[in-house]
């Protein structure tokens, strides 16, 4: 059974960065993409981006190029994503997916808080 | 940049009842869309892909149905676990991957 494992909450400075990872589990991760998606409070989902760890290229959502990167350890099977220059409106929840047009499997998701 | 819209924003109906969700897409996307069950806390459930392709393990009551630019959603027979929020997701190599704003199913 497939399973994507996610980091913990963090609670961070405006202008800083964070970094979330996703542990795969189950499955053959590598030959999958995987996206990074976002729910502010209240809100719908987000696309951010997303990575094909076999290949290595990443590809972004036009509204986060520059402040995201998304990397892949294939070795771990693991997913990382970098969002830098953090302001309050990225308070959110953090997925990552699998999947390449549709996503079957979800991380348990992870709350990134932005406060001063 | 395709464009979702999502109809209604919210859902009131009863168990028992028969109910449709619509997304519709700015550009044709042949059956290039997802459906997506969501209770709070929780992360999106996979229903429905390739537009009317039920994904394992989800209830018959479930079905989609659409292409081109108009979509649809139905449950035929409302039970007490289908109370949440139901999005829709396309994808386009252009575009990439983009959700609906969100169906709220609420008890009447």
């Amino acid at each position: 059974q497939v399973q994507l494992v996610q980091s913990g909450a963090e609670v961070k400075k405006p202008g800083s960065s964070v970094t979330v990872s996703c542990k795969a589990s189950g499955g053959a991760s590598s030959t999958y993409a995987i996206s990074w998606v976002r729910q502010a409070p209240g809100q719908g989902l987000e696309w951010m981006g997303r990575i094909i760890p076999i290949v290595d290229i990443a590809t972004y959502a036009e509204k986060f190029q520059g402040r995201v990167t998304i990397t892949a350890d294939k070795s771990t099977s693991t997913t990382y994503m970098e969002l830098s220059g953090l302001r309050s409106e990225d308070t959110a929840v953090y997925y990552c997916t699998r999947g390449m047009y549709y996503f079957d499997y979800w991380g348990q998701g992870t709350l990134v808080t932005v406060s001063s | 940049d395709i464009q979702m819209t999502q109809s209604p924003s919210t859902l009131s109906a009863s168990v028992g009842d028969r109910v449709t969700i619509t997304c519709r897409t700015s550009q044709s996307i042949g059956t290039w869309l997802a459906w997506y069950q969501q209770k709070p806390g929780k992360a999106p459930k996979l229903l429905i892909y390739k537009a009317s392709t039920l994904e394992s393990g989800v209830p018959s009551r479930f079905s989609g149905s659409g292409s081109g630019t108009e979509f649809t959603l139905t449950i035929s027979s409302l039970q007490p676990d289908d109370f949440a929020t139901y999005f829709c997701q396309q994808y386009n190599t252009s575009s990439m991957y983009t959700f609906g704003q969100g169906t709220k199913l609420e008890i009447k």
